[in-house]
């Protein structure tokens, strides 16, 4: 079952924040984010497992609410180097397995 | 280090010609390897995954097929290609563990005319 992403764009000024969210109708073990430029490979952000972890690095980070069964990922004070298209990938189960959401395209004008 | 490579980087092949995509991986030892297909502005697919030699699992049934020849090789094939099976060809691996992270590859763009 594909996770459902949310907003599909945001265009935000350099300096702004955003929140990117990431819900599963099914029981998560894991949430992964990347964030993929165009025409390139996507790049590992985070990893969040099941617990209700937080987790950080710089300016982003990223939140796991496992009763609720969705992950968001905090943008703050955004870079013009933060635009790009940021995929979750959900894994249930420790299934070994990711399954991606759509993405959300987020773009930072100067 | 460990460092993944996918080629060819670019490829047009016409409808009903085969099609053979290679991954390698190097630096590591049995990793988990996967085949996704990203169409344009579209999110990731997972086409097929694979924990060892000769272990393949298809996600998505299509006439796309999947061949693990050796521990760090990883083969998608098709022997038709259809306009469909355009796309943006993603090979991963991972060292195994279900939580580990997924490195993908550069990627190979196919485009089907």
């Amino acid at each position: 079952q594909q996770p459902v992403q949310s907003p599909q764009a945001v265009i935000l000024r350099e300096g702004e924040d955003a929140v990117i969210n990431c819900s599963s109708s099914k029981a998560l073990y894991s949430v992964h984010w990347y964030r993929q430029k165009h025409g390139e490979a996507p790049v590992f952000l985070m990893i969040l497992l099941k617990g209700g972890e937080q987790k950080g690095h710089e300016k982003i980070s990223a939140s796991f609410n496992e009763k609720k069964q969705q992950s968001s990922l905090y943008l703050t004070a955004s870079q013009l180097s933060y635009s790009g298209t940021y995929f979750c990938g959900t894994e249930i189960g420790s299934a070994r397995q990711l399954t991606f959401g759509s993405g959300t395209q987020l773009t930072v004008l100067p | 280090s460990q460092t993944i490579h996918q080629w060819p980087a670019t490829l047009v092949q016409p409808v009903g010609s085969p099609l053979s995509l290679e991954c390698t991986v190097e630096g590591t030892s049995n990793p988990n390897l996967y085949w996704y297909r990203q169409a344009a502005g579209r999110g990731l697919q997972l086409l097929f995954y694979s924990v060892g030699i000769g272990q393949i699992s298809s996600e998505v049934p299509q006439n796309l097929s999947a061949s693990r020849p050796q521990d760090r090789q990883f083969i998608l094939s098709s022997k038709k290609l259809l306009l469909s099976d355009s796309g943006f060809y993603l090979c991963a691996w991972t060292p195994g563990l279900s939580t580990d992270t997924q490195y993908f590859g550069p990627g190979t763009r196919l485009t089907v005319l």
